[in-house]
């Protein structure tokens, strides 16, 4: 079955620190990866997805994400945190057709970022 | 331009009320989806329209109705709703429904049951 891991439901860092946000999934034929960010009061936004394209993805605000193959892994990474990079941000795996093809989420991770 | 848009932003009902939520986007998607989302969860799927029509329904109760008027609105009808049915609802479309394809979210309609 497929699913998704993130370790850590809350994660805290000061303005200017790594930003690491875990992410392991479980998938029996080649994965899809996402990651979505949420802000208080609003929709999904997308930061950036896995196509097999490459491993290293970069995406939007800074954020990029590695695809670990041997460590079923999709962590994301921003080098610095901005204070507005607090939100709750979720990984998501695109299911197969036993599972309708539909996103299966993570439980999100809630990012603080302290002055 | 990526937007999706979601009318009303909140909505506030009593459970003997019939209300619609609306979803429109201008980007030539052909998939179009609505998710429940309770505070701190991850979105759950509710309905996904593929091409105009319900490809999946979520074993969803009936006081939630999707239409589909066209390739660029989606509603969702509701009737008799009952307090646990409070949440942020979101729309979403991807170009196509399938694993590879991006969904983009609206920002949601805040839903009050009362």
């Amino acid at each position: 079955a497929q699913s998704v891991t993130q370790l850590g439901s809350h994660v805290s860092v000061s303005e200017g620190a790594l930003v690491l946000l875990r992410c392991n999934y479980s998938s029996s034929v080649p994965p899809y990866l996402f990651w979505y960010v949420q802000y208080p009061n609003q929709g999904l936004q997308l930061l950036l997805k896995y196509t097999s394209a490459a491993t290293l993805v970069k995406g939007i605000n800074g954020f990029e994400a590695e695809f670990k193959k041997s460590e079923t892994s999709f962590h994301l990474t921003k080098p610095s945190a901005h204070m507005s990079d607090a939100a709750e941000y979720f990984c998501a795996v695109s299911g197969d057709a036993g599972n309708n093809r539909k996103l299966i989420w993570g439980l999100g991770t809630s990012l603080a970022v302290n002055p | 331009d990526t937007e999706v848009t979601q009318t009303p932003k909140h909505l506030v009902m009593g459970m003997t009320n019939k209300k619609s939520l609306k979803c429109e986007q201008h980007m030539g998607h052909r998939a179009m989806y609505w998710y429940k989302q309770k505070a701190k969860k991850p979105p759950e799927l509710m309905f996904v329209y593929s091409y105009e029509k319900l490809s999946i329904n979520e074993s969803v109760p009936s006081r939630f109705s999707p239409e589909c008027p066209n390739s660029s609105l989606l509603n969702l009808h509701l009737h008799a709703l009952q307090p646990e049915d409070s949440a942020l609802y979101l729309c979403a479309s991807s170009l196509l429904q399938g694993q590879t394809y991006e969904q983009y979210f609206g920002p949601g309609t805040r839903l009050t049951v009362t």
